[in-house]
């Protein structure tokens, strides 16, 4: 079956602006996660959804970054007014229900690059 | 706070030896863990996890690794390397109660003739 799927692949952008990216998880995964790949600060995790339960944001850096999902399906992670330091490679994951111990499908992720 | 140490950014091994990365976690509750694989350009990909029901556990690929609580070990180890397990090797570990991982530094794996 299809796995999960982000958009765009590759994303450069101007200081300043915004960005969106979209992640459509594994149809039937209830749960769906954002994480951020960096050199200098490895794979850290960003943000997950559980159903229609309040999201945990615990790991978004700054009040730039939000997040949301539509529907219990597709998300977006908007980052606005994009610094040099938010060029990262922003992973999308999904699991089939909130177990701790639940496999994590990990999407390509999307390369953004703030000039 | 959980956190993963993989020890060697960088690990190269010829083509038929074997392969060994390392990993330990630090929990104030018990762990699950899991190896995940990252090939050039791709997401993570996962090898195994360990959910506390065997401490030997077998993954994908021929891998496997092995909870050694004494330790708070979690190495990853395969008999015999091939070229096409070059790749960036990830080990993690799930807070109790939580389903983020967290994500050791990773291990770069080089495979040579």
């Amino acid at each position: 079956g299809a796995g999960v799927s982000q958009s765009p692949s590759n994303k450069v952008t101007e200081k300043g602006k915004d960005v969106e990216l979209r992640c459509d998880p594994i149809s039937g995964h209830t749960a769906l996660y954002w994480y951020r790949q960096s050199l200098g600060q490895g794979l850290e995790f960003l943000i997950y959804f559980q159903g229609n339960s309040a999201p945990d944001k615990s790991g978004l850096p700054s009040d730039r970054f939000s997040a949301e999902r539509t529907g219990g399906s597709v998300s977006t992670l908007t980052i606005q007014r994009t610094q040099q330091e938010d060029s990262a490679v922003y992973l999308c994951a999904s699991s089939a229900r909130q177990g701790e111990t639940d496999t994590q499908y990990f999407g390509p992720g999307t390369r953004l690059t703030v000039l | 706070a959980q956190s993963v140490t993989q020890l060697g950014s960088h690990v190269s091994v010829s083509e038929g030896a074997l392969v060994l990365l390392r990993c330990n976690y630090s929990s104030s509750v018990p762990p699950y863990l899991f190896w995940y694989v990252q090939y050039p350009n791709q997401g993570l990909q996962l090898l195994l996890k360990y959910t506390s029901a065997a401490t030997l556990v077998k993954g994908i690929n021929g891998f496997e690794a092995e909870f050694k609580k004494s330790e708070t070990s979690f190495h990853l180890t395969k008999p015999s390397a091939h070229m096409s397990d070059a790749a960036e090797y990830f080990c993690a570990v799930s807070p109790g109660g939580y389903n983020k991982l967290i994500f050791g530094a990773g291990t770069r794996l080089a495979v040579h003739p």
